[in-house]
């Protein structure tokens, strides 16, 4: 398996504009969970998914921040409009069972900058 | 929300003297899971701790769980340069049925070795 695959690995974009970052997790794996790390404020959990479903949203910081997993192998979070605050290292990861203890497995990350 | 608190943030050492890092709850937790994340990579799966007590071994690398279940270390003896990196604990709650939540992440203890 390739791991957690995450797209753009780097995105670079001006204040105002709409950004998307995607994720496929690994195959088979029930639980998608995306994070978003800085210095200021470490490794944050923005949102996570059981089959598909969201289940807390809880850490999304902003309405300007949404997420979809229309299928198990494909999750969006997007940021619209995106502000110079949210330049951060925005992680996905996957596991097999959220509450039962399984480990999860980052995808290596998508830097952004917004300038 | 719940927290689970890492200290120190930093630690700066010689190559060859020993490292630890210490996660502590308020609350119980089911388990505990232990990341180090590389400089500029993604966070990567150590071990979990479930049972009171418990302690683990990885080569140089020891990791505990406390009898009371609210707290976990990780320490590493004669350090080397491959240490380098950001140690997360990550630690889940139980809640009033007996299942567990989705784990809550320390702030992480940065670990700077000088050759």
């Amino acid at each position: 398996d390739a791991g957690v695959i995450q797209s753009p690995r780097h995105e670079v974009t001006e204040m105002g504009q709409e950004v998307t970052l995607r994720c496929k997790p690994i195959s088979g794996h029930d639980y998608l969970f995306w994070y978003r790390q800085t210095m200021m404020r470490g490794l944050e959990l923005l949102i996570y998914f059981n089959n598909n479903v969201p289940i807390d949203d809880s850490g999304m910081p902003e309405d300007r921040f949404s997420a979809k997993m229309p299928n198990a192998s494909f999750s969006t979070l997007k940021i619209q409009p995106s502000e110079p605050r949210d330049s951060a290292v925005y992680f996905c990861a996957s596991s097999l069972a959220g509450t039962g203890g399984s480990e999860q497995f980052f995808g290596p990350g998508t830097r952004l900058t917004v300038l | 929300g719940q927290q689970v608190m890492q200290i120190p943030q930093y630690q700066h050492v010689q190559e060859g003297e020993d490292f630890t890092t210490y996660c502590n709850s308020s609350t119980t937790l089911s388990n505990i899971q232990w990341y180090k994340q590389r400089p500029g990579g993604h966070p990567v799966f150590l071990i979990q701790l479930v049972k009171s007590g418990e302690v683990k071994k990885q080569k140089r690398l020891t990791f505990q769980f406390g009898e009371a279940k609210k707290n976990s270390s990780l320490h590493i003896t004669a350090t080397q340069t491959t240490d380098v990196g950001t140690y997360f604990c990550a630690g889940r709650l139980t809640d009033l049925s007996g299942g567990s939540y989705i784990p809550t992440f320390g702030r992480g203890t940065s670990l700077i070795v000088h050759p």
